[in-house]
């Protein structure tokens, strides 16, 4: 399995300004994905962040609006920059292993 | 068209009943299937994956049939507990390992 959690739980933002949040798993792990679910829809992909390389991104999805850093194999942020409300969303983090895709627990973001 | 269609429901159903899920992909590409699980505010778990041969796991039975590209989850002697929101999640494998296509959610509510 894989334990994985993710800082902040929560934000409120204005709009305009970025938020970094933080995942960090309890064990080395090749890949790493950042998914977003919008209120009252299901998750989408918003990229694989790459240790080493730059994140690959999504169709609808862009380096400029949600930059991803991978420094290391237990590691990565995702920066949601110059915030909307239609950023409000909970953002998660995943690993898989095995069969199994392990997620955050989220951080659920609402921008005012 | 979406690429991975549910019945968003919500099902409402009395402990003890069966209730049936069903999922449609629109990818033959798609290589893996899956049912999660996510609680009202909690990040998705997988509950089960599908295989063509059909599998089952205590009161969950899946079954998976690639040529109708369909997917459904049935559920017997339904629990309290068993209220959630059910996502059929497909992915093609391969490069793509890990990047996983979520349908909407079935809504789930057992009832005394």
């Amino acid at each position: 399995s894989a334990v994985i959690s993710q800082k902040p739980s929560r934000d409120i933002c204005q709009r305009g300004t970025s938020l970094t949040i933080q995942c960090q798993v309890d064990s080395q792990v090749t890949m790493m994905f950042w998914y977003r679910q919008q209120p009252g829809q299901s998750l989408t992909l918003i990229a694989t962040a790459n240790q080493g390389s730059e994140a690959t991104y999504e169709s609808g999805f862009v380096i400029d609006k949600f930059p991803i850093s991978r420094p290391n194999l237990t590691f990565s942020t995702l920066t949601v920059s110059n915030m909307s409300p239609e950023d409000s969303s909970i953002y998660l983090c995943s690993v898989p292993k095995g069969d199994t895709q392990y997620f955050g627990p989220g951080t659920r973001l609402t921008v005012l | 068209r979406k690429e991975v269609e549910q019945d968003p429901g919500p099902f409402n159903v009395p402990e003890g009943a069966t209730v049936a899920f069903n999922c449609t992909y629109s990818n033959s590409a798609s290589q893996s299937f899956f049912w999660y699980r996510q609680d009202c505010r909690k990040e998705p778990k997988l509950l089960m994956s599908v295989y063509s041969s059909g599998n089952e796991d205590g009161r969950f039975t899946a079954q998976l049939n690639r040529a109708s590209q369909y997917i459904s989850l049935l559920i017997r002697d339904s629990k309290l507990s068993d209220s959630a929101t059910y996502l059929c999640v497909v992915s093609r494998g391969g490069t793509s390992y890990g990047k996983l296509t979520f349908g909407q959610g079935t809504i789930l509510t057992v009832h005394p």
